[in-house]
């Protein structure tokens, strides 16, 4: 089944204390990348790569690091985590194939709380 | 991207057509319309997307006004498990990947 996964579903953690977020896909997609949703501000992009060892920052990338190393994983690192950071967080996949249509492909989403 | 305009809710009842509208009037040439649905903080998922033409999958059908201007997302027989946020986004097709840019949506509610 095509398919993006991520792990934890839920995770409850200290301040300052790293955490990685796994993110990945079986359907051989070029771009992935990584949203967080908040209450009246929507789902917002924290980075985005096009394919492998290559990443950029998405609008709020503060805080949050990630990193490319093989086509199907894009894990997001939060090396000291802040109460701002409590979130539901999404990882999507695309293809960037001419005869695909760009629709994006979410995983069933991290809710994080940061105490 | 062009920004897009829609009721922040809508009821429908079971069984009935849900139609959905968006406004986007300052959508450009080479812009799609793409649709997306949330169901109760799950990841969004894809419905379906069209530059002019109208076009109809599985899920539903989507209604594009001549002008380009505003489109409509039909669901031509809404069930309970269709109770989502609903997003209209304007895009490019440039396979560039790109963020989508999520708005606030149409919080639809499909009753008994």
């Amino acid at each position: 089944e095509a398919q993006v996964t991520q792990n934890p579903r839920y995770l409850i953690t200290v301040t300052g204390k790293k955490l990685t977020v796994t993110c990945s896909q079986n359907m051989n997609h070029e771009y992935m990348s990584w949203y967080r949703q908040d209450p009246g501000l929507g789902l917002r992009q924290i980075y985005y790569s096009m394919n492998v060892e290559v990443t950029d920052k998405g609008d709020v990338p503060e805080g949050y690091k990630v990193s490319r190393k093989e086509k199907r994983n894009f894990p997001l690192i939060l090396e000291s985590p802040s109460p701002n950071q409590t979130s539901l967080y999404f990882c999507a996949s695309s293809s960037l194939r001419a005869d695909s249509y760009n629709e994006q492909f979410f995983g069933p989403g991290t809710r994080l709380t940061v105490l | 991207d062009a920004k897009t305009t829609q009721p922040p809710s809508m009821d429908c009842a079971e069984g009935r057509a849900a139609n959905l509208p968006c406004n986007h009037s300052t959508i450009s040439g080479n812009e799609y319309v793409y649709w997306y649905r949330q169901i109760h903080s799950q990841g969004p998922q894809y419905i379906i997307h069209g530059l002019k033409n109208n076009e109809t999958n599985e899920m539903a059908s989507l209604i594009i006004t001549e002008d380009r201007k505003s489109s409509t997302l039909i669901l031509p027989h809404a069930t309970l498990r269709d109770t989502a946020v609903y997003y209209c986004i304007v895009r490019p097709l440039d396979n560039q990947g790109g963020k989508l840019i999520f708005g606030q949506g149409t919080e639809l509610s499909v009753k008994p």
